[in-house]
């Protein structure tokens, strides 16, 4: 089955800065690649998402990069500002037909320091 | 805000008693999913349905069992809970083709004493 690695577990940011999270997959197989937002008390939600067969995507201050030789996707956060302190998921998910599990990586608390 | 349900939010047993956590969603949704997050935030899979009468075992093994005898509804049951369950469950879901967006609940936190 699938593997996903998130790093890093924690990350405190100086508003204003930017803040990465890098996932890595385990199965070449897999094309669908969402990210996670998780706020404390409440369900995760989806912030943004990218298939396989894009290299990048930019919603305003949040972008995802997928290099699919690699295995590895990456979050880009810029400009943080206090409300995007949460913990965040990558997960991927693989392209067998009818197949919806997304298998999750462990989670990055992202804390942004005013 | 998705139209995902989960209740009670927060639940304390004693060890031995019978519970079911709720889960509703009113986007006709067929899939849906049940994950059990650790304190440390990992979450693990636990059950999924792709519709109505189809429950399937997820990645991580559980002593809990689920039903979905109605589109919207997806139950979880544990016949007799245990410290080990102490947990938070979330449960989510998604609609067939199109986007894949996976809709979470707000969760239900369950401590069993």
């Amino acid at each position: 089955g699938e593997n996903v690695e998130q790093h890093p577990s924690t990350l405190s940011v100086q508003e204003g800065d930017s803040a990465v999270i890098k996932c890595t997959y385990s199965d070449s197989a897999s094309n669908y690649f969402p990210w996670y937002k998780q706020e404390l008390g409440k369900g995760p939600q989806l912030i943004i998402d990218i298939r396989s067969n894009v290299g990048e995507k930019k919603d305003q201050r949040i972008a995802v990069t997928l290099n699919k030789t690699a295995k590895h996707f990456s979050l880009h956060i810029t400009e943080t500002q206090p409300e995007d302190s949460a913990v965040y998921f990558c997960a991927a998910r693989l392209s067998n037909f009818g197949n919806e599990k997304l298998t999750f990586g462990t989670g990055t608390r992202l804390t942004i320091i005013p | 805000e998705a139209d995902i349900y989960q209740t009670p939010r927060y639940l304390v047993i004693g060890t031995g008693k019978k519970i079911t956590l709720e889960c509703s969603q009113t986007m006709g949704h067929d899939k849906m999913y049940w994950y059990q997050q650790d304190p440390g935030m990992e979450l693990h899979l636990i059950h999924y349905s792709y519709g109505v009468n189809s429950t399937e075992k997820g990645d991580l093994s559980s002593e809990s069992t689920v039903s979905r005898i109605r589109t919207e509804h997806f139950p979880l049951t544990l016949e007799s809970a245990r410290p080990s369950h102490t947990s938070q469950y979330l449960c989510a879901s998604s609609a067939t083709g199109g986007p894949n967006e996976q809709f979470f609940g707000p969760g239900t936190r369950l401590t069993v004493l």
